[in-house]
Formats: structure tokens, C-alpha cells, sequence
């Protein structure tokens, strides 16, 4: 079974400043996807960032980045110029490949890291 | 992308009723869940709801605690039945699209 491990329950930054969640998982499968979600107070759950296994090439949106180790099993998430807006929490969440892709089985979450943008 | 909405957005209930959450796609989409988030936890997966077939439970959930209908492919309801203070939490509806999930803004549900 697959397992996702967020292993910052909380973290802060100052604004403007960069800050890294850590996130690493557990899986036999070689082809999966990876992603970030956003959920602030609102607790709209927004999608942040996707990542397919089978690239090597780190997916960027804007200011968030990650850094994927397939080996190592790690994806975290950079994110640069902290806004007063990017306090949330931030959950990791993994996702098995279909055989002849798309994806199959349930999206499994992390634990989750909530993140403080201070002034 | 999708855009999904959700109605109540949050409620307030009485221990012993129930309440029945609505949940549109702006398109057609096959595969809907729902997941259920209680206080600064994570989010666990209640049910699969498939258009054209039974919805398929999590372990530790039930059908008759949370019926669920999937009359098309743009809307659900989830039932929470004789509701109890152990219900309170956001529920959140959730879409698949090929390899992505998308998320509605969720149901804050307090009983007291």
C-alpha cells in the first residue's frame, strides 16, 4: 500500500522569503503522479502543482516549484516570494498510474504541513 | 480544470437528523468521491460515486450512515443520517478528471 509522509506538522516564513515542505511517500509502482494541494481557511482545496513520475523535468507553476527524487522517493515544494496569501495548509497526495494511463485507485494524502506567512 | 460547487456551504443540526449535501460539476465527469475532514485532520475518503453503478464505501463507512445518489454525471448528494456530535466536520466533494483531482468547497457541518 502506498503511504504519504509529511513530516513539518507547522512551519513559518516571513513574506517574501523562500520556504521548502517536505514530503516524501512510499510505493512499489513505477509510474504514478504527484501533487500538491493548498487548502486555506476558506478550505477550498486548490491544486498547487502536478507531477508525472516518468518526467525527470521539475514541475514549476509561477512561484511554486518542486523537487522530485523518484530514487529517494521525495517531492517537495518550493515556494518563492512568500505571500501573505500562501498561508494554508499544504497537503501531498499520490496517485497510481492506470495501465495504459490516466490514473487508477485513490488519491492518498499526507498529513499535512500548515504554513504561516508572517508580515 | 472543473468547477464544483456545493451546497449547503455550512449548516448547523440537531443530533438525530439528517442533512443532504449537493454537489455540481460545471461538466460531465465519471468519477465523483466523497471525503469527509474533521478538525485539522487530513482528508479520508467516504465513497466512490460512479455514474450507472452502487457507490463503493471506504472501510469504516456505510451505506445507510451515508447514502449517496449519482443520478448524472454532473451531480451527487451525500446523506448524513441520525447525525451525532462525531459528525461534525467539512465534507468535500471531488471530481477526477483523467489524472487530476479537483476539489468543491466543502461543507461545514456542526452538530450539536
Amino acid at each position: 500500500a502506498q503511504t504519504v509522509t509529511q513530516s513539518q506538522p507547522e512551519m513559518s516564513v516571513q513574506e517574501a522569503e523562500t520556504v521548502t515542505l517536505s514530503c516524501t511517500y512510499d510505493t512499489s509502482e513505477n509510474n504514478y503522479y504527484l501533487f500538491w494541494y493548498k487548502q486555506p481557511p476558506s478550505r477550498q482545496m486548490i491544486l498547487v502543482i502536478r507531477q508525472e513520475a516518468y518526467k525527470q523535468q521539475n514541475a514549476t507553476e509561477n512561484r511554486f516549484s518542486v523537487n522530485f527524487q523518484k530514487a529517494a522517493k521525495s517531492f517537495s515544494l518550493k515556494i518563492s516570494d512568500s505571500q501573505l496569501g500562501d498561508t494554508a495548509m499544504y497537503f501531498c497526495a499520490f496517485m497510481k498510474q492506470g495501465t495504459y494511463g490516466g490514473s487508477q485507485g485513490n488519491l492518498i494524502f499526507g498529513k499535512g504541513t500548515k504554513l504561516s506567512v508572517k508580515p | 480544470s472543473a468547477v464544483i460547487s456545493q451546497k449547503p456551504s455550512r449548516d448547523i443540526c440537531q443530533r438525530g437528523t439528517s442533512l443532504t449535501i449537493q454537489c455540481q460539476v460545471d461538466s460531465q465527469v465519471t468519477m465523483m468521491f466523497w471525503y469527509r475532514q474533521q478538525p485539522g485532520q487530513s482528508l479520508t475518503l467516504i465513497a466512490t460515486a460512479n455514474q450507472g453503478s452502487e457507490a463503493t464505501y471506504e472501510s469504516g463507512f456505510v451505506i445507510d450512515k451515508f447514502p449517496i445518489s449519482r443520478p448524472n454525471l454532473t451531480f451527487s448528494t451525500l446523506t448524513v443520517s441520525n447525525m451525532s456530535p462525531e459528525d461534525s466536520s467539512i465534507y468535500l466533494c471531488s471530481v477526477r478528471l483523467t489524472d487530476t483531482q479537483y476539489f468543491g468547497p466543502g461543507t461545514r457541518l456542526t452538530v450539536l
